[in-house]
């Protein structure tokens, strides 16, 4: 089955500096890959997803990017602000049959003042 | 609309003793799914729905049951509970069309 690894696993940063986490996946049929944000006692929130035809995907400070090829994609936030701060979680799925999604294993993100 | 919504928020429970974590949405989800979270880990899919009537096992299916009588509600079973299955549990739905899945604020279960 497929397999999406996530790095890093905290990552603190400046207000205002920028933030990425990154994913690669193990299955070439992957087509569909969704970002969430937890907060504290919180379900998971979508903040962005791309499909495989597209290769970046931006909406205001948020950015991710797909590299197909090298089976990896990629988070961007920009001029972060303390309440970016928060779990990140990265997936994967392959269309059809429920279109399953295979979490990774999160990412801490800590915006300091 | 409320989106999706679980109940309880959360519940201790004995080893050997049964329950069922309710799931229910307003958005006429088709498709429905139960995750667990634990600790430092991703969400790990322990069943799923495709309709009503229409159920097939994640992986993670061990210790559980499910059943989809209606499109609005996806309960899960807990048959007699073992430590293992201390968890935050949630539940998410979503629609035709390539759309994402959207989740419930969740179910944090202890067992002890």
């Amino acid at each position: 089955g497929e397999n999406v690894e996530q790095h890093p696993s905290t990552l603190s940063v400046q207000e205002g500096d920028s933030a990425v986490i990154k994913c690669t996946y193990s299955d070439s049929a992957s087509n569909y890959f969704p970002w969430y944000k937890q907060e504290l006692g919180k379900g998971p929130q979508l903040i962005i997803d791309i499909r495989s035809n597209v290769g970046e995907k931006k909406d205001q400070r948020i950015a991710v990017t797909l590299n197909k090829t090298a089976k990896h994609f990629s988070l961007h936030i920009t001029e972060t602000q303390p309440e970016d701060s928060a779990v990140y979680f990265c997936a994967a799925s392959i269309g059809g049959g429920g279109n399953k999604l295979t979490f990774g294993t999160g990412t801490q993100l800590k915006v300091e003042l | 609309n409320a989106g999706v919504t679980q109940t309880p928020k959360f519940r201790i429970l004995k080893i050997g003793q049964s329950m069922t974590l309710q799931c229910t949405q307003d958005m006429n989800h088709n498709y429905m799914y139960w995750y667990r979270q634990d600790p430092g880990m991703g969400l790990k899919l322990i069943y799923y729905s495709v309709g009503a009537g229409i159920t097939d096992k994640g992986e993670v299916p061990n210790g559980y049951n499910v059943s989809r009588s209606t499109t609005e509600d996806f309960p899960l079973r807990l048959e007699l509970a073992a430590p293992s299955q201390t968890s935050v549990y949630f539940c998410a739905g979503r629609g035709y069309s390539n759309q994402p899945q959207h989740f419930g604020d969740g179910t944090r279960l202890s067992i002890l």
